[in-house]
């Protein structure tokens, strides 16, 4: 597509409910990145894809979260039994891999709210 | 570690105002430096960028230069619009480095007034 398009915009959870985000990046872009941002902070890194596989995990703040990467292509991050802390904004981007030293292309974000 | 500092503000001017909004880095390699915008209710575009000592972005009427004597990559606009209001942030990716992530600064959130 012509951007990273990430689904869906707002989600509402109750506590304890699993969420599943959706990132789309640009078409042939090798590189995805989610971020998150909270009320107020910056950018909080999660984790990183170089084609379906994640070389890095550190970012993830609990095993409560997970993502994956299929056909080089979709990524989806999960969270398991939400919490209230975890209500924010999710952003993925993407690059080709060899020019991500020019910068990201970032998505609109998901929007997750626990109640 | 590798990180990034930038004033948080919130900053509030007057439209055609001349701005300045400092970023200073740390880093243990060569980085390469950008300035990220994030308008009210969207994701982050990328603004302005530079690659190397001396390099300047320039980009709707926004300037940056790397400087690597003060590991500095300050952004300035000469005349502010309302348009401008936005969150801004600073980051550093150190060169071919691949696998390593965006160092982002903190954001600077910016209100200008009509």
């Amino acid at each position: 597509g012509a951007g990273v398009s990430q689904s869906p915009s707002n989600k509402v959870t109750e506590k304890g409910k699993d969420v599943e985000l959706r990132c789309d990046p640009i078409s042939g872009h090798t590189a995805l990145y989610w971020y998150r941002q909270s009320l107020g902070q910056g950018l909080e890194f999660l984790i990183y894809f170089q084609g379906n596989s994640a070389p890095d995990k550190s970012g993830l703040p609990s095993d409560r979260f997970s993502a994956e990467r299929t056909g080089g292509s979709v990524s989806t991050l999960t969270i398991q039994r939400t919490q209230q802390e975890d209500s924010a904004v999710y952003l993925c981007a993407s690059s080709f891999w060899e020019l991500a030293n020019y910068g990201y292309t970032f998505g609109s974000g998901t929007r997750l709210t626990v109640v | 570690g590798d990180s990034v500092t930038q004033m948080e503000g919130p900053v509030t001017l007057s439209e055609e105002a001349f701005l300045t909004i400092n970023c200073t880095y740390t880093a243990t390699g060569y980085p390469s430096l950008f300035w990220y915008v994030q308008y009210p209710g969207e994701g982050l575009q990328l603004l302005l960028k530079a690659t190397k000592a001396d390099d300047k972005g320039s980009n709707k009427g926004f300037e940056a230069t790397y400087r690597k004597e003060t590991t500095s990559f300050h952004w300035e606009k000469g005349s502010v619009q309302v348009s401008d209001s936005a969150v801004y942030f600073c980051a550093l990716r150190l060169r071919d480095n691949y696998g390593q992530n965006f160092v982002f600064g903190p954001g600077t959130r910016l209100s200008v007034l009509p």
